[in-house]
């Protein structure tokens, strides 16, 4: 099994509002990541978790905060986002954070829309 | 630094045509190369991969060898279908450094 699952499918957010996005992966792997997808645009990363811990941040506004509850959940938690911030984001999962060696298995995606 | 450079889309095939994406890359060491493939609507999947010089990469009819001396990892197909309609991502990744390095994507609209 090489799944790895998002919900919601799709989010549509008002300025004020939190809300949450959910990954999902129970393949075992120690690498979780979040990306943001624009139109047209190839993924950008925004925060890895390795082995639970947060290991890089893209400098991402604080309005967006990841936290790994545990090694097969990423959560990432929206607050006051801008209309600039619609976008797909992407969950991803790979083996070994410290070998580049290993693939990293997509999600389908959130897609965002901030009113 | 490290990056990945795509031929520019879109690119239009009819049927049973042979397809080359060209991907060339820039970076210190040996990174490990991978082709990712975006159907519409949808999330990435790996479409293949090579972790070291010479090696080929293959899947669904796909193919890729990583070039070290042109430093290249063209994606090729040797009869496309209109399933394989999608935007194809050319991407690194270095050692201990957590993120891919993707290219631009390259849109493939396949014709009956």
């Amino acid at each position: 099994d090489t799944e790895v699952t998002q919900t919601p499918k799709h989010l549509v957010m008002g300025m004020t509002n939190k809300k949450s996005l959910k990954c999902e992966q129970h393949m075992g792997h120690r690498a979780m990541y979040w990306y943001k997808q624009k139109a047209k645009k190839p993924p950008e990363l925004m925060f890895v978790y390795s082995y639970e811990k947060l290991s890089i941040n893209e400098s991402v506004p604080s309005r967006f905060s990841p936290e790994c509850p545990n090694s097969s959940l990423l959560n990432l938690h929206l607050h006051a986002l801008q209309p600039e911030d619609s976008a797909l984001y992407l969950c991803a999962s790979s083996q070994d954070p410290q070998q580049g060696s290993y693939e990293q298995y997509f999600g389908p995606g959130t897609r965002l829309t901030v009113t | 630094g490290n990056s990945v450079t795509q031929m520019e889309g879109p690119v239009t095939l009819s049927e049973e045509a042979f397809l080359t994406i060209n991907c060339t890359y820039t970076a210190t060491g040996y990174p490990s190369l991978f082709w990712y493939v975006q159907y519409p609507g949808e999330g990435l999947q790996l479409l293949l991969k090579a972790t070291k010089a010479d090696d080929k990469g293959s899947n669904k009819g796909f193919e890729a060898t990583y070039r070290k001396e042109t430093t290249s990892f063209h994606l090729e197909k040797g009869s496309v279908q209109v399933s394989d309609s999608a935007v194809y991502f050319c991407a690194l990744r270095r050692g201990s450094q957590g993120n891919l390095i993707f290219g631009k994507g390259t849109k493939l609209s396949v014709k009956p």
